[in-house]
């Protein structure tokens, strides 16, 4: 297996816009989780997933974050409208149930907002 | 205070062992981790240890725990280059879901 898919890679936009985020978990993993990570808050659990249904979405900062998943194979992260603050390194990670203890990350997401 | 807390920064030198230390605030945490990760990728599981138990040994590295002082270590003996990372300690409840501290940035020099 490839491992956790991510992408883009690097994103730079401004203000404003529409920014979306992909990942592709690990086949056979039930549970896919959302991560972001900076310097002042260290890496923060956004959303996760368990069987394609959001489970427990507390960690998404505010209504211009969205998450869905909308089949076992494929995650987005979307924000809209994308501020400067959101700047950061979004990574998804996938694990095959709950009891077991390894989340499997990808190489992340570095969004710049400009 | 945060429910897991670590320095942020440690040097040391190549062949030297390396001590990274963990402190966090939930008696009732079940499982501990030490993930690793290298710059441009995400983190990845280094080793775990069950609450029940208080050291465990993996080739160069070694966990410490101590459950009276909520207090885990990470050991990694004979520190090579490639060994430099941030490693992330975490803790996880009845929920399984980890809370990861900030990470410590390891610099190993030669």
């Amino acid at each position: 297996d490839a491992g956790v898919i991510q992408s883009p890679r690097h994103e730079v936009t401004e203000m404003g816009q529409e920014v979306t985020l992909r990942c592709k978990p690990i086949s056979g993993h039930d549970y896919l989780f959302w991560y972001r990570q900076t310097m002042m808050r260290g890496l923060e659990l956004l959303i996760y997933f368990n069987n394609n249904v959001p489970i427990d979405d507390s960690g998404m900062p505010e209504d211009r974050f969205s998450a869905k998943m909308p089949n076992a194979s494929f995650s987005t992260l979307k924000i809209q409208p994308s501020e400067p603050r959101d700047s950061a390194v979004y990574f998804c990670a996938s694990r095959l149930t709950i009891s077991y203890n390894e989340q499997f990350f990808g190489p992340g997401t570095r969004l710049t907002v400009l | 205070g945060e429910d897991v807390e670590q320095s942020l920064f440690l040097s040391v030198r190549e062949g030297d062992s390396s001590v990274i230390n963990c402190t966090y605030t939930d008696s009732s945490s079940t499982y501990l981790y030490w993930y690793k990760q290298e710059p441009g990728a995400g983190l990845q599981l280094l080793t775990y240890i069950f609450s029940n138990m208080d050291m465990k040994q993996d080739q160069r590295l070694t966990v410490l725990l101590n459950k009276k002082d909520k207090h885990l270590s990470l050991r990694i003996a004979d520190t090579q280059t490639g060994d430099s990372a941030i490693y992330f300690c975490a803790e996880s409840r009845g929920s399984y879901i980890p809370t990861f501290g900030r990470g410590t940035s390891l610099i190993v020099h030669p």
